[in-house]
C-alpha cells in the first residue's frame, strides 16, 4: 500500500530552527509537496521537489532523497505565525497526490 | 476576495438530508477537485474535474456526487447524508500541468447529526 508518515506534533521555540520529516513509500514517484494549514484555514502550498537535493526559499527549505523515500522541510528563524500544520504529499506514478496525516507545529516563546 | 470560494462554510444537518457544497473559482483552471479532510488523517480526494466534460472518481466517492457544471463551478452533493460524513470539505483548483500545485478553497465544514 501507499504510505506517508511525519510526526503527529512538534514544539519548537521563537527565533530556533525546526526539521519537518517525512518518509514516503508510494507505487512511483513525480514529486513530493509541502502544504502549510494555518489552524481552520485552507492549506497552501510550500514547496515541490523532484530532483534530490536542497529547494531553498527564504527562510523555508525543503530536502528531498529519493533513494530513501525521505523530505524534510526546514524551516529557520521561527514566528510566532509558523505555528501551523505542515502537510507531506507525494505524487505516485498515476499522478494521484497521496497525503500525509500532518505535522502540527506549535512555537512558543 | 478568494480565488476560490466554498458556500457555505458551515452547515448542521440530519442524517438522511440532501446537502450540497458549491465551489466556484476565479482562476481560469480547468482542473478542480473536492477533498475531505478529517483528524489525523490525510487529505482524501473524492472526485476531480480536469474539464466541463469531464468527472472522475477519486479515493472515496461512494455516498457523494459532483456536478461540473461550467469551468468554474463544482458542487459537491450528498445525496443522503451519514453522520460518517461529518468533516471538513475542501474544493481545490490546479493549472493543466499534471504537477501543478493545488489552490484551495477555504473550506467547507459539515456536521451531521
Amino acid at each position: 500500500g501507499q504510505n506517508i508518515d511525519q510526526p503527529t506534533e512538534m514544539t519548537a521555540t521563537e527565533g530556533a530552527i525546526v526539521q519537518i520529516n517525512c518518509t514516503y513509500q508510494t507505487s512511483g514517484f513525480n514529486g513530493l509537496f509541502w502544504y502549510q494549514q494555518h489552524a481552520g484555514e485552507a492549506p497552501t502550498f510550500l514547496s515541490y521537489n523532484v530532483l534530490d537535493g536542497l529547494e531553498e526559499k527564504g527562510r523555508f527549505s525543503s530536502f528531498l532523497s529519493r533513494s530513501k523515500g525521505y523530505s524534510y522541510l526546514l524551516l529557520k528563524e521561527l514566528q510566532m505565525k509558523d505555528s501551523a500544520s505542515y502537510l507531506c504529499a507525494v505524487m505516485d506514478s498515476n499522478y494521484q497526490l497521496i497525503w500525509g496525516a500532518g505535522t502540527k507545529l506549535i512555537i512558543k516563546p | 476576495d478568494a480565488d476560490v470560494t466554498q458556500t457555505p462554510r458551515n452547515r448542521i444537518t440530519k442524517t438522511g438530508k440532501r446537502i450540497m457544497l458549491e465551489c466556484s473559482q476565479t482562476k481560469g483552471h480547468d482542473r478542480m477537485y473536492w477533498y475531505r479532510q478529517d483528524p489525523g488523517l490525510g487529505l482524501r480526494l473524492i472526485y476531480y474535474s480536469f474539464d466541463v466534460k469531464d468527472i472522475n472518481k477519486g479515493e472515496i466517492s461512494d455516498g457523494y456526487s459532483v456536478s461540473r457544471q461550467a469551468q468554474a463551478k463544482f458542487s459537491l452533493s450528498l445525496e443522503s447524508a451519514i453522520p460518517n460524513q461529518t468533516a471538513l470539505y475542501f474544493c481545490a483548483t490546479s493549472d493543466d500541468r499534471d504537477t501543478g500545485e493545488l489552490f484551495f478553497g477555504e473550506g467547507s465544514r459539515l456536521t451531521v447529526l
